[in-house]
């Protein structure tokens, strides 16, 4: 199994929502990350989890905020979001040793109005 | 600090057309290299990728060749075909063992290819 599973696909959101990401893995990797991609852009890292701990917060607003409950989950929680915050949230995952690659989910498409 | 360096799209082609999108890199030490390839509406997929100097990684008719000397990862494909049509991506991952190493992406080359 070399899937990164995204809940959910899409989602639409006020402003004054509080919603949640997930993010499921089962291939043994013990780091998750959280990407976040606008349209023609390259993703830009958001977070990233080594061991079920957050290792990199990329000065991200607390209106988004991360959690890992155990090896194979990854969450972010929304709340307060901007429309500018509509974008693309990619998850993945990765081993912790050199030479491997990062795993893609499929992405949420969110959409803040 | 890190950086991918990719030619700047878009790239429109005909159909069994010769693809070529440059892409380099500023590392210290030997790091691994990725293609990732994005089609609408989905997230990125690995390509192909090289962990080492003169390595070549290929996968459905794409190659590219790590050059240590020249620092370049420069994806090619021989024939392309309208399903090649994405956004391609470069990056790489830093050789330090132990912690996340993040990947850091070139800003991405949009291919159309056209019948």
């Amino acid at each position: 199994d070399t899937e990164v599973t995204q809940t959910p696909k899409h989602l639409v959101m006020g402003m004054t929502n509080k919603k949640s990401l997930k993010c499921e893995q089962h291939m043994g990797h013990r780091a998750m990350y959280w990407y976040k991609q606008k349209a023609k852009k390259p993703p830009e890292l958001m977070f990233v989890y080594s061991y079920e701990k957050l290792s990199i917060n990329e000065s991200v607003p607390s209106r988004f905020s991360p959690e890992c409950p155990n090896s194979s989950l990854l969450n972010l929680h929304l709340h307060a979001l901007q429309p500018e915050d509509s974008a693309l949230y990619l998850c993945a995952s990765s081993q912790l040793v050199v030479n491997t690659e990062a795993f893609f989910g499929q992405g949420t498409r969110l959409t803040v109005v | 600090g890190n950086s991918v360096t990719q030619m700047e799209g878009p790239v429109t082609l005909s159909e069994e057309a010769f693809l070529t999108i440059n892409c380099t890199y500023t590392a210290t030490g030997y790091p691994s290299l990725f293609w990732y390839v994005q089609y609408p509406g989905e997230g990125l997929q690995l390509l192909l990728k090289a962990t080492k100097a003169d390595d070549k990684g290929s996968n459905k008719g794409f190659e590219a060749t790590y050059r240590k000397e020249t620092t370049s990862f420069h994806l090619e494909k021989g024939s392309v075909q309208v399903s090649d049509s994405a956004v391609y991506f470069c990056a790489l991952r830093p050789s330090a063992s132990g912690s996340a190493r993040q990947l850091t992406f070139g800003s991405g080359t949009q291919l159309t290819v056209l019948p």
